[in-house]
């Protein structure tokens, strides 16, 4: 079945640090892929998503680019904050079922020190 | 717009104890789901609606049961816990969820521990 896959964390980087998370997926069909970051004590929030490959989603300096050849959605961010802390989701849609389903990898945690 | 809304916020239950977990979301959304958190596994799907009356089994159904009477609210049931089932629960709605393309909105978590 569909899965992804997630480095592992704790991530830890100082403030203005370059980020990468990695993600990989496997899936029947063409999914679209997301990540969704959950700050402390908080439910899920979209963060970007792309929906057909060599797309790029972004938004608030993240990006994330959907590579259908390496079966990636690696997240990036060039200078993170403080702020940025929290843990990183990435998802992919569940094609087969055609019930909106996501499928998620484990989660990975991120802390930026000052 | 209040979003997705879970009650209660916190919890605690002594095993074979029964408790419903209420979901509910103002967005009109016809698809709603339940999904439990545990350390290292990500989000799984226990079980999801596609519209008011219906109901299905996602990844991990066992021990819950759900109900969908009114199109705004999804109901999770316990009906008798187990320490197995200590977790934080999420539940999460989406417009037309055949698009997979949608996104999903997520309320801010239950999270139940079971003594």
């Amino acid at each position: 079945g569909d899965s992804v896959t997630q480095m592992e964390g704790p991530v830890t980087l100082s403030e203005e640090a370059f980020l990468t998370i990695n993600c990989t997926y496997t899936a029947t069909g063409y999914p679209s892929l997301f990540w969704y970051v959950q700050y402390p004590g908080e439910g899920l929030q979209l963060l970007l998503k792309a929906t057909k490959a060599d797309d790029k989603g972004s938004n608030k300096g993240f990006e994330a680019t959907y590579r259908k050849e390496t079966t990636s959605f690696h997240l990036e961010k060039g200078s993170v904050q403080v702020s940025d802390s929290a843990v990183y989701f990435c998802a992919l849609s569940e094609t087969i079922s055609n019930t909106g389903k996501l499928i998620f990898g484990q989660g990975t945690t991120l802390q930026v020190k000052p | 717009n209040a979003g997705v809304t879970q009650t209660p916020k916190f919890r605690v239950l002594k095993t074979g104890q029964s408790m419903t977990l209420l979901c509910a979301q103002d967005m009109n959304h016809e698809y709603m789901y339940w999904y439990r958190q545990d350390p290292g596994m990500g989000l799984r799907l226990i079980h999801y609606s596609v519209g008011e009356g219906t109901t299905a089994k996602g990844e991990v159904p066992d021990g819950y049961n759900v109900s969908r009477l009114k199109k705004q609210n999804f109901l999770l049931g316990l009906e008798s816990a187990a320490p197995s089932q200590t977790s934080v629960y999420f539940c999460a709605s989406s417009y037309l969820g055949r698009r997979s393309t949608d996104e999903q909105f997520f309320g801010p978590g239950t999270r139940l521990t079971v003594l």
